[in-house]
C-alpha cells in the first residue's frame, strides 16, 4: 500500500514566522513530489514540485527533499495571514500515471 | 499551467437522478483525471480519463456509477449516476500537460449536493 502521511494540524504559526510542513511517504523509489495549497472552498493549487534531494526555493517557499529518510517538507518564510490554508503533499511513485495525496495539514497564521 | 474550466460549478440534485460534469482545457493535454473530495477529506482519485478508450477506474469506483468520456485531448465528462446523498461532494478534474513531469493542475471543481 503506497501511502503519504501528513499531520492534519491545525498548525498555528505567528505572522512573520517560518511555517514548517512535513510529509513522509512509503515508496522508497518515488521520484516526483509536490506541494499543493487549498483554500477553503477552492481547488488545490500547485505551489512547488521537487525531484532531487536537497532544497528548492521559490520566493517565500522552500521545498526540502530527503529520499533516504523518505521525507519532504515545505517551509514558508515570513508567514502571512493569506498563507492560512490546507497544504497537500503529493507523491508520484515510479511507473504510476497518477499521484498519491496526503490528507493535508491545516495551517493557520496568527495575525 | 493550463486553463481548466468545469461546468456546472455547483448543483443541487434529487436522489436517483444523474448529473454530468464537464471539464474543458484550453490546450491539448496528455492525461486527465477525475477526483472526489468529500467534506473535510483529502482527494480521492476516481479514474483516469483515456482519450479514445475506456477510463481506468480506481478500486471502489465502477463505470456504471461514474461513466466517463474523453472524446478528444481537451475535453472530458464525468457522470454521477443514480445519485444518493453519499455522493454529495466536490468533484474535480485535473490535467497533466507533460507526462514527463507528472505535474497535475486542477480545475475549479463542481460542488454537488444530493437531497
Amino acid at each position: 500500500q503506497k501511502e503519504v502521511e501528513q499531520n492534519s494540524g491545525p498548525l498555528s504559526v505567528p505572522e512573520g514566522a517560518i511555517a514548517s510542513l512535513n510529509c513522509t511517504y512509503s515508496d522508497r523509489v518515488s521520484q516526483s513530489f509536490f506541494w499543493y495549497r487549498q483554500y477553503s472552498g477552492k481547488s488545490p493549487e500547485l505551489i512547488m514540485s521537487i525531484y532531487s534531494n536537497g532544497d528548492k526555493e521559490d520566493g517565500r517557499f522552500t521545498a526540502q527533499l530527503n529520499k533516504a529518510s523518505q521525507y519532504v517538507s515545505l517551509l514558508i518564510r515570513d508567514s502571512q495571514p493569506s498563507d492560512s490554508a490546507t497544504y497537500l503533499c503529493a507523491v508520484n511513485p515510479p511507473n504510476w500515471d497518477k499521484i498519491i495525496f496526503g490528507k493535508g495539514t491545516r495551517l493557520h497564521i496568527l495575525p | 499551467s493550463a486553463v481548466i474550466s468545469q461546468k456546472p460549478s455547483r448543483d443541487i440534485c434529487q436522489r436517483g437522478t444523474s448529473l454530468t460534469i464537464q471539464c474543458q482545457v484550453d490546450s491539448q493535454v496528455t492525461m486527465m483525471f477525475w477526483y472526489r473530495q468529500q467534506p473535510g477529506q483529502s482527494l480521492t482519485l476516481i479514474a483516469t480519463a483515456n482519450q479514445g478508450s475506456e477510463a481506468t477506474y480506481e478500486s471502489g469506483f465502477v463505470i456504471d456509477k461514474f461513466p466517463i468520456s474523453r472524446p478528444n485531448l481537451t475535453f472530458s465528462t464525468l457522470t454521477v449516476s443514480n445519485m444518493s446523498p453519499e455522493d454529495s461532494s466536490i468533484y474535480l478534474c485535473s490535467v497533466e500537460r507533460e507526462q514527463s513531469t507528472d505535474t497535475q493542475y486542477f480545475g475549479p471543481g463542481t460542488r454537488l449536493t444530493v437531497l
